[in-house]
Parts: C-alpha cells; structure tokens; sequence
C-alpha cells in the first residue's frame, strides 16, 4: 500500500471536458507537490501547496490542499490535448525527520482532439 | 534552467554484469537523487545525497550503490544487474529541502535487464 494514493490511474477524456485527479493519505503532510511527466521526459514541477484549505490555479489547472494536510485534488478545466501526461502528487510527510518526498502511483491522462 | 543531463536514454545489459547510470547537474545543487519508476508505483527513492561524500538510503537500496565524489555528479551502480531491475531510472537534484524546493529531474534512462 503506498503512502499517497492517486486515482483515477487512468483517464481518457475529449478535448473541452472537465476533470479532477485526486491524491489521498491518511498521513498528514507538511507540503505537497503536482508534477507533470510527459513522454521521453522527466517530470516537471507544477505547483507546491504548503498551507491546509490552500487553493492555487496556473490558467486552467486548480490545485487544493485538504484541510487538514491529508490530501489534495487537481482540477483541469476545459482540457486540452497538451495537458496529456502522467500527473505524480508528491508529499513530505510531517513525521519524516528527512522530510523527503514520497511520490502517489500517478494519473495517466489522455486528451483526444 | 537547471539542466540534470543523464548519461544514456537506453541500456540493455545482461544479468550478473555491473551497470554505472551517470547523472550531472549545473545548477551547484547540495542534494541529488536516485528514483525508479515503475507503471503504478511512481517514483521510488533509491539513494539520495545532500553533499559530496554523503550517501543516505532510500526506501528500495537493495541491490544498488551510489557514488558523489563531485558535487555536480551523482553515479548509481548495480553491482549485478538482475531482470528485477529492469525499469526506468530518474535522476533529480535540489536546493536544501528545507526551503522545499522542487526536484530537477533529468529525462531518465530506460535500463532492460536480459
């Protein structure tokens, strides 16, 4: 069972559809990351909450951290074929004296034209 | 931009030989990181360094060792490959984690064990 579970693992959608992505612990966490990998390429920082009910966008993308600093969604509005990618959530979990990251499985997501 | 350049994009190697993957930084970076990443399980850590010299283990060691002997460069060796290791590998480097930086990562190196 890993730390941060993320679902859906896949998600195929048409281009103009709304989505959400979801990352869940029952650890809590002192921040929490959103990177996104695309083909052949390593991942890519997208976004890193800090504070529980914080809610930051980047154009169409919405991230929310939980309340409590358990968990964390990521919105994408009207998608678009260039948001396909694998989305990681990664979170250094508040009892890690190393405070290293632990990554979530991932979220393959596909946007058809 | 901080460039982390990995040697190989590919390699096939056959069981029982000793692999290096190299990874360089530019950015004078303190940590650099080892992951592999496999379908459905993200990224696992494998070693991690926070300064030329220092090692400290991740969650998946086994089977692995690591180098720094500069601070620009950060080596990963298995010491003989097996086909449980056939998987892609990340290298990522950081400013201090305290300020929680984010991790640069390079483009990975898909390694297949025969």
């Amino acid at each position: 069972t890993q730390l941060l579970e993320q679902s859906p693992q896949f998600l195929s959608i048409q281009e103009g559809e709304n989505l959400t992505v979801y990352c869940n612990s029952s650890s809590v966490f002192s921040s929490l990351q959103w990177y996104r990998q695309e083909p052949g390429e390593g991942p890519v920082l997208l976004v890193t909450v800090v504070t529980g009910g914080e809610v930051k966008k980047l154009k169409r993308l919405t991230f929310q951290f939980g309340d409590a600093r358990k968990d964390s969604s990521l919105h994408i509005t009207a998608a678009q074929p260039g948001d396909t990618g694998l989305y990681l959530c990664a979170g250094a979990p508040i009892n890690n004296a190393g405070n290293m990251l632990t990554f979530g499985g991932g979220t393959r997501l596909m946007v058809k034209p | 931009d901080v460039k982390v350049t990995q040697s190989s994009r590919y390699l096939v190697k056959r069981t029982g030989e000793k692999v290096f993957l190299e990874c360089v930084q530019d950015m004078d970076h303190e940590n650099m990181f080892w992951y592999r990443q496999d379908p459905g399980l993200g990224l696992r850590l494998i070693y991690f360094s926070y300064d030329v010299k220092m090692k400290e283990k991740g969650d998946i060691p086994e089977g692995y060792s690591v180098s720094r002997e500069k601070k620009e460069r950060f080596s990963l060796i298995l010491e003989s490959a097996s086909t449980n290791q056939t998987s892609m590998y990340l290298c990522a480097s950081s400013a201090p984690m305290g300020r929680r930086p984010p991790l640069h990562f390079g483009n990975g190196t898909r390694l297949t064990v025969t």
